[in-house]
């Protein structure tokens, strides 16, 4: 069964910086493209950033590129993204997914329960 | 504003056939990316429901099945039951943006 388990979230204030973090575990996770998808309050789905089995390609959604950055560490089974400069519309429950790019668009076979991120002074 | 749109809310009674739409444009939809759905009830992750346009995953019953034509893509449930009550994404890739698309979300009521 895989598992996919955020940590990290919390409260934070307008312009600070926020480190979460996804375990990984019942796949090999080396093998997986991964992906962060955030949902804010009442809201859908917002695809924040993927990165490849290899760490080697990645792209982020405009609203974060330079401010976030996801990374990988294949010998912890872990994604990471790291969070700065924040803002009170970053404020939103953020899923650790992985990707199967197999077929003619990423698509998410797996998402953890996420953690939410709050902004706010 | 979402890249991918979708009807806000659908409605049908138990039993009965809906279908919700994901319209998309030529830098999505139209060039050729799958199109996949997601199913999200109420304070819980979202879960793959349909992927590449009419592919069902294990354990997600036939009444649910999907297609895609031109610039759009639906998803289609018959004999809808209470458990069905939630809301449905689409999702796509698009060149233009180099970024993964997903719809605006469709509340799904059962009567």
């Amino acid at each position: 069964q895989v598992q996919l388990v955020e940590s990290g979230g919390g409260l934070v204030k307008p312009g600070g910086s926020l480190r979460l973090s996804c375990a990984a575990s019942e796949f090999p996770f080396d093998d997986y493209y991964m992906s962060w998808v955030r949902q804010a309050p009442g809201k859908g789905l917002d695809w924040v950033a993927y990165i490849s089995s290899g760490g080697i390609t990645i792209n982020y959604a405009a609203s974060v590129k330079g401010r976030f950055t996801i990374s990988r560490d294949n010998a912890k089974n872990s994604l990471y993204l790291q969070m700065n400069s924040l803002r009170a519309e970053d404020t939103a429950i953020y899923y650790c997914a992985r990707y199967d790019m197999g077929y003619g668009a990423p698509v998410v076979d797996h998402w953890g329960q996420g953690t939410l991120v709050t902004v706010s002074s | 504003q979402s890249v991918l749109t979708q009807p806000p809310s659908v409605s049908g009674a138990s039993g009965q056939r809906v279908t919700i739409s994901c319209t998309g444009t030529s830098s999505n939809i139209g060039a050729g990316y799958d199109v996949h759905w997601y199913q999200q009830i109420p304070g819980r992750a979202p879960k793959l429901l349909m992927y590449a346009n009419n592919n069902r995953p294990a354990g997600v019953p036939e009444r649910f099945s999907g297609s895609k034509s031109g610039t759009s893509a639906s998803l289609a449930i018959t004999g809808l039951q209470g458990e069905d009550e939630a809301d449905y994404y689409c999702q796509t890739y698009d060149s233009s943006l180099s970024a993964v698309v997903f719809g605006g979300g469709t509340k799904l009521t059962v009567l």
